[in-house]
């Protein structure tokens, strides 16, 4: 079965630092991965997606994502996060098959000053 | 380009009534609308889906009785919580994808509050 595990539940970092929120999936096929944003009563943002083509996948507002098949993962980074960025993040995985989603658990990304 | 609405942003009923929430896909025609459930602080949970002309379909465990979904046109879906309880309280967001995508585009979600 398909499923998407982000370990850390909340992250804080300072502003001006790199990013890192961590995404591991499970899936018997080639997945198609995703991260959404989610700011305080606002709907979803894709900041990026994978679907088998290259590995490193940028996406909007500086985040990138790489797929790292051996280990299972699709870490999101950025490389200095800024006040802005604080908000909910969702690793998503779609299930094979069809177009449905399977969210991860969420991380909340908190920016210090 | 791919602006999903809801209207109500938030409703308060009061327990027994019914209340409908509409999701609009504002710039595009969306083949299937997704209806996500989503309590504080914790993920969004996939109700439904919603494919224009048919019927929806429902998770395991979603009562179809209670949550009806009606996908009357390519850019409309409605969600009606019928005899709503305090424990349907929740946050309501819908999604849209275009025909030949995987993408989802989000709605920005309906709260509801039942007393």
């Amino acid at each position: 079965a398909q499923s998407v595990t982000q370990l850390d539940s909340h992250v804080s970092v300072s502003e001006g630092t790199p990013v890192l929120l961590r995404c591991n999936y499970s899936s018997s096929y080639s997945p198609s991965l995703f991260w959404y944003v989610q700011h305080p009563n606002k709907g979803l943002q894709l900041l990026l997606k994978y679907t088998s083509a290259a590995t490193l996948v940028k996406g909007i507002n500086g985040f990138e994502a790489e797929f790292k098949k051996s280990e299972t993962s699709f870490h999101l980074t950025k490389p200095s996060a800024h006040m802005s960025d604080a908000a909910e993040y969702f690793c998503v995985v779609r299930r094979p098959g069809t177009y449905k989603y399977i969210f991860g658990t969420g991380t909340r990304l908190k920016v210090l000053a | 380009g791919a602006v999903v609405s809801q209207h109500p942003s938030r409703v308060i009923c009061k327990s027994g009534t019914s209340v409908k929430i509409e999701c609009r896909s504002l710039d595009f025609q969306a083949t299937t609308m997704f209806w996500y459930r989503q309590f504080p602080k914790q993920s969004l949970m996939l109700m439904a889906t919603s494919n224009e002309g048919s019927k929806a379909t429902y998770e395991q465990g979603v009562e179809k009785d209670k949550f009806l979904i009606n996908h009357a046109s390519l850019t409309l879906s409605t969600l009606t919580v019928t005899s709503a309880h305090p424990e349907d309280s929740s946050f309501y967001i819908c999604s849209a994808r275009l025909a030949g995508e995987e993408t989802q585009y989000f709605g920005p979600g309906t709260r509801l509050l039942v007393l």
